[in-house]
């Protein structure tokens, strides 16, 4: 198993450009979700989904976008990227559906935008 | 969601014992208490979770008072390695998705 896979590892922006970041995982689990960390702080969660076509919003939506067609795969939008959006996004995966279960992480997107 | 309260920073050196207590006050009757620890540049790692007394695996034990508003991740003879950040969660496995919050996490450094 791979486990959760993320790309790219790292981007780069220019202010208001979009770009899509791709998370997939192989271990059939409904639950994912996006986090992203700031230099010296915690994970902070940006959306969140309990299976094929259900999302839900975290703690700071605001400028993401997020859908989930398949178990596998669950992208997130930059819709017109910030400065304020520069972090490194992490995706993980759950077996139980609350969440609070053991999450398996991704080796994250480190982002920037200019 | 039952919010909680760590140690910002801890200094030990190899060899020794380490103990990081996390405080939730508001732990709801169904939460479970679960610990991450995470390296530099990585995501988090699951190491440890538990509902009351004592949880142990091959990493770490967790130990969880009769009331539960406290946990205490130990961490037996501790290597540099184990230089992170140890982060503890509480959560209703059950119930339907919650927004998971992580916190600041208790910034572990190891000197030799």
């Amino acid at each position: 198993n791979a486990g959760v896979t993320q790309t790219p590892k790292f981007q780069v922006l220019k202010t208001g450009q979009s770009m899509t970041l791709q998370c997939a995982q192989d271990m059939n689990h409904e639950y994912m979700s996006w986090y992203r960390q700031d230099p010296g702080m915690g994970l902070r969660l940006i959306h969140y989904s309990v299976g094929a076509g259900i999302t839900d919003q975290g703690e700071v939506p605001n400028g993401y976008n997020v859908s989930r067609s398949t178990t596998e795969d669950f992208p997130l939008r930059l819709l017109s990227a910030a400065p304020s959006q520069t972090s490194v996004y992490f995706c993980a995966s759950s077996y139980l559906t609350s969440g609070s279960g053991e999450q398996f992480f991704g080796p994250g997107t480190r982002l920037t935008v200019l | 969601l039952a919010k909680t309260t760590q140690p910002i920073s801890m200094d030990s050196y190899e060899g020794q014992e380490v103990n990081i207590t996390c405080s939730h006050n508001n732990i709801a009757t169904n939460d479970y208490i679960t610990w991450y620890q995470q390296f530099p540049s990585q995501g988090p790692r699951f190491i440890i979770q538990g509902y009351k007394t004592k949880v142990t695996n091959e990493v770490a034990s967790l130990f969880i008072p009769a009331d539960r508003k406290s946990s205490t991740l130990s961490l037996p003879r501790v290597s540099l390695s184990d230089t992170a950040v140890y982060y503890c969660l509480v959560g209703d496995l059950y119930s339907s998705a919650s927004k998971i919050i992580f916190g600041s996490g208790t910034r572990l450094s190891i000197r030799p």
